[in-house]
């Protein structure tokens, strides 16, 4: 595709469920991030993937977070037990590297509301 | 550790008028300055860079500077148009580590015709 998909766009859960959310990157780019954006607020650095690197998980807020990468491909993002807290929307982006000036490009998001 | 301060939004301004939103820094070594924007509905997208001391960035008429010796990467535009109502975003890169981004809470911006 041409740019960095997420589905779903939304996602509507009880507190206590587990949620999975996914993100294909555009094609050959090597890093890979997850962002959170609560209501009204920045953007929040939750974790980073940059090749066969091991993943810079320093932002993730609790266990409950985790995520996985593919090679060079498509990320999951994991959150058990979800609670109202988590409520945000999860964005990802990808870039052709990292540092120097590497343009990320977001997806559109998935919002995430827990009841 | 690194970070971002942008100005407290909301900026509200006629169209025509002139923009500055402000943006200051606090890194190690030299990191590479971004503004993004989200206009309303949409995702975030770069609208410009820099990546050394002195160099200025720009793009649909918005530029920005960045300035090491005040440690900032202040937004202007000449003339605003309703059509640049958005949420505009300051971020750096680290310089050390893996190069994660850090963004600015965000700056919403409204143009009154």
């Amino acid at each position: 595709g041409a740019g960095v998909s997420q589905s779903p766009s939304n996602k509507v859960t009880e507190k206590g469920k587990d949620v999975e959310l996914r993100c294909d990157p555009i094609s050959g780019h090597t890093a890979l991030y997850w962002y959170r954006q609560r209501l009204g607020q920045g953007l929040e650095f939750l974790i980073y993937f940059q090749g066969n690197s091991a993943p810079d998980k320093s932002g993730l807020p609790s266990d409950r977070f985790s995520a996985e990468r593919t090679g060079e491909s498509v990320s999951t993002l994991t959150i058990q037990r979800t609670q109202q807290e988590d409520s945000a929307v999860y964005l990802c982006a990808s870039s052709l590297g990292s540092g120097g000036g590497y343009e990320q490009f977001f997806g559109p998001g998935t919002r995430l509301t827990v009841l | 550790g690194d970070s971002v301060t942008q100005m407290e939004g909301p900026v509200t301004l006629s169209e025509e008028a002139f923009l500055t939103i402000n943006c200051t820094y606090t890194a190690t070594g030299y990191p590479s300055l971004f503004w993004y924007v989200q206009y309303p509905g949409e995702g975030l997208q770069l609208l410009l860079k820099a990546t050394k001391a002195d160099d200025k960035g720009s793009n649909k008429g918005f530029e920005a500077t960045y300035r090491k010796e005040t440690t900032s990467f202040h937004l202007e535009k000449g003339s605003v148009q309703v059509s640049d109502s958005a949420v505009y975003f300051c971020a750096l890169t680290t310089t050390s580590g893996t190069y994660k981004y850090i963004f600015g809470t965000g700056t919403r911006l409204k143009v009154l015709a």
